[in-house]
């Protein structure tokens, strides 16, 4: 079975500054990988994902992951982060053919002004 | 286009009432998926319809159930409530399963179910 570790549970950055937020996966095969962002009380929306192919991939809102095979780690990239990126963000698992996703825990982001 | 819509927004119970909750697939995606978000418990995979059909369910009691109407849309219900489904459920939607579009869920707003 799928599992996705996300070591940071919060994590605080100042506005400006560059983001890093870890994620982990276990799968025995090429996974699905996906970071969602969730704002309180909200759902997730998709930020970017990774099938196949380059290992770093692009988002929306300037975000970037990078698939290491060899670390079994998608982690997300900001080079400067806005205080509208303060939510809770989420790292997902998914097997193929359809079927469900499974998520990290989450890291809630908070940003300093 | 619209997104994943979901219905009611908040929905208060008491225990061992039913519960049924809506949601509206993206246009001319396939695929609904629920999953359960409870403090502390984090997202729990709970159940996928696609064509209709039950596809695959999380580790859930039998009382949450659902079903796939013709125009894809889909229908969770939750019976004999406990106090501890009270959680934010938010259903997802995605293409069909054998392309890569079947691969990637867009998410609704969700629905928050209190149960007094």
């Amino acid at each position: 079975a799928q599992s996705v570790t996300q070591p940071d549970i919060h994590i605080t950055v100042s506005e400006g500054a560059s983001l890093e937020l870890r994620c982990n996966y276990s799968y025995g095969a090429t996974p699905y990988l996906f970071w969602y962002v969730q704002s309180p009380g909200q759902g997730l929306q998709l930020l970017l994902k990774y099938f196949s192919g380059d290992t770093l991939v692009q988002g929306i809102k300037g975000f970037e992951a990078e698939f290491k095979r060899s670390q079994s780690s998608f982690n997300l990239r900001k080079p400067s982060v806005h205080w509208s990126d303060a939510a809770e963000y989420f790292c997902a698992v998914g097997t193929g053919g359809g079927n469900k996703l499974t998520f990290g825990t989450g890291t809630q982001l908070k940003v300093e002004l | 286009e619209a997104g994943v819509t979901q219905s009611p927004t908040h929905l208060i119970k008491t225990r061992g009432q039913q519960a049924t909750l809506r949601c509206s697939p993206i246009s001319g995606h396939t695929s609904v998926y629920w999953y359960q978000q409870a403090l502390g418990l984090g997202l729990q995979f709970l159940l996928w319809y696609d064509e209709g059909e039950e596809r695959n369910r999380g580790n859930f009691p039998p009382r949450f159930s659902g079903r796939q109407f013709p125009n894809y849309s889909s229908e969770l219900n939750v019976n004999a409530l406990e106090l501890e489904d009270s959680a934010l459920y938010l259903c997802a939607s995605s293409g069909q399963t054998h392309t890569r579009q079947g691969n990637e869920q867009f998410f609704g707003p969700g629905t928050r179910l209190t149960v007094l």
